[in-house]
């Protein structure tokens, strides 16, 4: 069983569409991360949260503790939000380290 | 805004030889990562480092990996007879206290 799962593992979407990516994890976790890694190959910390919700201009991101399970949101996507977006989460289970989902790739087409 | 640099870029080695990789992470910054993604694969942690120790590794860690903090700015890993299956983007992170890692943009290794 993976530690970090994420759903869906590809989206196309129009632009102007509400997109929701899903991530859910198994154990208790400190600090849960989603990071956005462009076909360059290099990865941009979006967020990281331990509770609750956060919001970053079209980009929120949303966790609930007891169902281990997060989900970040592009609101109005367009397409320079294309890129595969990563959750990763922190724990003492984990060995104290990042442990990484699979990433949705996301396009979104004009 | 300050940033974590990686270099080179790309590398290209043969089997069997050394390669070091480069990082400078963010100035103030205490806690520092390396990382590595296998071509289509997830990105895998190998080792953080704090107060001029490690503070934890993976299993993918082994005798030949060592990382090093040579001066006050320089994070590096080495690797000491590479492998083919070493091939992959190595990527450095650096985070203060209970602050978000912040990313440099890859090193590309291809083992000949």
């Amino acid at each position: 069983k993976n530690e970090v799962e994420q759903s869906p593992q590809n989206l196309t979407a129009q632009e102007g569409e509400f997109i929701t990516i899903n991530c859910s994890y198994s154990v208790g976790i400190s600090a849960l991360h989603w990071l956005q890694q462009h076909p360059g190959g290099g990865i941009v910390s979006l967020f990281m949260l331990s509770s609750g919700k956060k919001k970053h201009g079209r980009l929120i991101a949303t966790i609930n503790i007891q169902e281990k399970h997060s989900s970040l949101h592009i609101t109005a996507s367009h397409p320079r939000d294309s890129a595969v977006y990563i959750c990763a989460a922190f724990s003492m289970e984990y060995g104290n380290k990042l442990v990484f989902g699979a990433g949705t790739i996301l396009r979104v087409k004009s | 805004e300050p940033e974590v640099t990686q270099t080179p870029s790309h590398q290209v080695t043969q089997m069997g030889q050394e390669v070091i990789l480069r990082c400078v992470p963010i100035s103030n910054h205490l806690y520092f990562y390396w990382y590595r993604q296998i071509l289509g694969q997830k990105v895998e942690f190998l080792v953080s480092f704090y107060n001029n120790e490690i503070s934890e590794k993976s299993e993918i860690f082994d005798d030949q990996f060592s990382v090093e903090r040579p001066d006050g700015s320089n994070f590096t890993l080495k690797i000491r007879s590479t492998k083919l299956e070493d091939s992959a983007m190595y990527f450095c992170a650096s985070s203060g206290p209970r602050e978000p890692q912040h990313f440099g943009d890859g090193t590309r290794l291809s083992i000949l």
